[in-house]
């Protein structure tokens, strides 16, 4: 079974600096999806980032970007330059390569951007 | 790009009575959709797997009888919630994966309150 474990149950950084979530996961798949969620207090569910694992470049989607480290099973996001807007529940999660199977979640960071 | 519509957004009703939930993708076919539950400063745990034109696929402890599941067409599956009880009190969230692909889109989610 595939388990994902986010350490960090709250963080709180200042505007304008640089905040990384951690996030493990275990599976015995050798190809699959790793994705952070974003789920500001609207509880909408944001794609923030996505990486697909037989890819070994870490992905990057402007401010965000991952550390993805295949073989520790370690999934990181980095957010740059943060704004208060990036305050939310981010929830790291695994995604099977064939469609049709459930997202296995972590628990979720509350990230908090003070001004 | 993939919209998941999630009808309604926020319902309050008094106990004993049943309550129905849509989940739409407005922009494309989804033969799976997905059933989460969550509950506050929790992350999202899995109920139902939806699957077109047959039966959905429960995880283990969720009750058949009490969350019925039905995806009659490729862009609208439901959860009705029979018999609500208080301790049934939650938000609900719908996800749809675009023809079996990553990554999955999620609609607004429904918070429910049973009186």
């Amino acid at each position: 079974a595939q388990t994902v474990t986010q350490s960090q149950p709250e963080m709180s950084v200042q505007e304008a600096e640089t905040v990384t979530l951690s996030c493990t996961y275990d599976t015995s798949e050798n190809n699959y999806y790793l994705f952070w969620y974003k789920q500001p207090p609207s509880r909408q569910m944001i794609l923030v980032i996505r990486q697909e694992a037989y890819k070994q470049q870490n992905a990057t989607e402007n401010r965000f970007s991952v550390n993805f480290q295949k073989a520790a099973k370690s999934f990181s996001l980095k957010i740059s330059d943060s704004q208060l807007g990036d305050t939310a529940m981010y929830f790291c999660a695994f995604g099977f390569i064939q469609g049709a199977q459930k997202l296995v979640f972590g628990q979720g960071t509350r990230l908090t951007i003070n001004p | 790009g993939a919209v998941v519509s999630q009808h309604p957004s926020w319902v309050i009703c008094k106990s004993g009575t049943s309550v129905k939930i849509e989940c739409r993708s407005l922009d494309f076919q989804a033969t799976t959709m997905f059933w989460y539950r969550q509950f506050p400063k929790q992350s999202l745990m899995l109920m139902a797997t939806s699957n077109e034109g047959s039966k959905a696929t429960y995880e283990q402890g969720v009750e058949k009888d009490k969350f019925l599941i039905n995806h009659a067409s490729l862009t609208l599956s439901t959860l009705t919630v029979t018999s609500a009880h208080p301790e049934d009190s939650s938000f609900y969230i719908c996800s749809a994966e675009d023809r079996g692909n990553q990554p999955q889109h999620f609609g607004d989610g429904t918070r429910l309150s049973i009186l």
